[in-house]
């Protein structure tokens, strides 16, 4: 079975870091680039963060740039997210997304159910 | 890395068909072919309705159609069900010679 389990969330202060983890089974981990998808919570989706198969590209978005770090370990079939920094609007379910297609589609076939991660005093 | 515009509802009664539109700009939908859409239901993790513009993934209905003009695409849901009330969302490669995905704000389909 295909499947994506995340790990990691929490409660966390403002300021604070969290690392976020997804393992991966059922397909071959290093043939897809992986991505992190958060959503707050009553809100829509928001792309956070995406890793090519090899992690030769990589990309932010704006919003976490320069405080999230996105790296795989192949060997582990996971995924990983650091997240420095963190702020109240963090807070959020976030979602490990693995591309449909090899060649990169942009496309988000597979998701975890999700880890919620709560920026809080 | 703007949001992709989405109307915040849209309905339609039983049978009949509708529309979800999302727009961007010249520099995501309107520049490349890697316009997705996804249904997400109540507590649950979206799902992949439509790939590449207008590819459907196995299993999904044909009843799902997607297409794109210009800077905006379009889902049309045929011959709705009750099933097919959830949140709807648009996404699309936005460039910048890096992975850069931008989603849309997500329609509330409403099945009258």
């Amino acid at each position: 079975e295909v499947q994506l389990v995340e790990s990691g969330g929490g409660l966390v202060q403002p300021g604070r870091s969290l690392r976020l983890s997804c393992a991966a089974s059922g397909f071959t981990f290093d043939d897809y680039a992986m991505h992190w998808v958060r959503q707050a919570p009553g809100k829509g989706l928001e792309w956070v963060s995406g890793i090519s198969w090899n992690s030769g590209s990589i990309g932010y978005a704006d919003s976490v740039k320069g405080r999230f770090t996105i790296s795989r370990d192949n060997a582990k079939n996971s995924l990983y997210l650091q997240m420095n920094s963190l702020r109240a609007e963090d807070t959020a379910l976030y979602y490990c997304a693995k591309d449909s297609s090899k060649g990169d589609s942009f496309a988000f076939d597979i998701w975890g159910q999700g880890t919620m991660v709560t920026v809080s005093s | 890395q703007s949001a992709l515009t989405q109307p915040p509802s849209a309905s339609g009664s039983p049978g009949q068909s509708v529309t979800i539109s999302c727009t961007g700009t010249s520099s995501d939908v309107g520049g490349y072919n890697y316009v997705s859409w996804y249904q997400q239901h109540p507590g649950k993790a979206p799902k992949l309705m439509i790939y590449e513009v207008s590819k459907r993934p196995s299993g999904v209905p044909d009843r799902f159609s997607g297409s794109k003009s210009g800077n905006t695409a379009s889902l049309t849901v045929s011959g709705l069900q009750a099933e097919d009330e959830a949140d709807y969302y648009c996404s699309s490669y936005a460039g910048s010679n890096n992975l850069n995905v931008v989603f849309g704000g997500g329609t509330k389909l409403t099945v009258l």
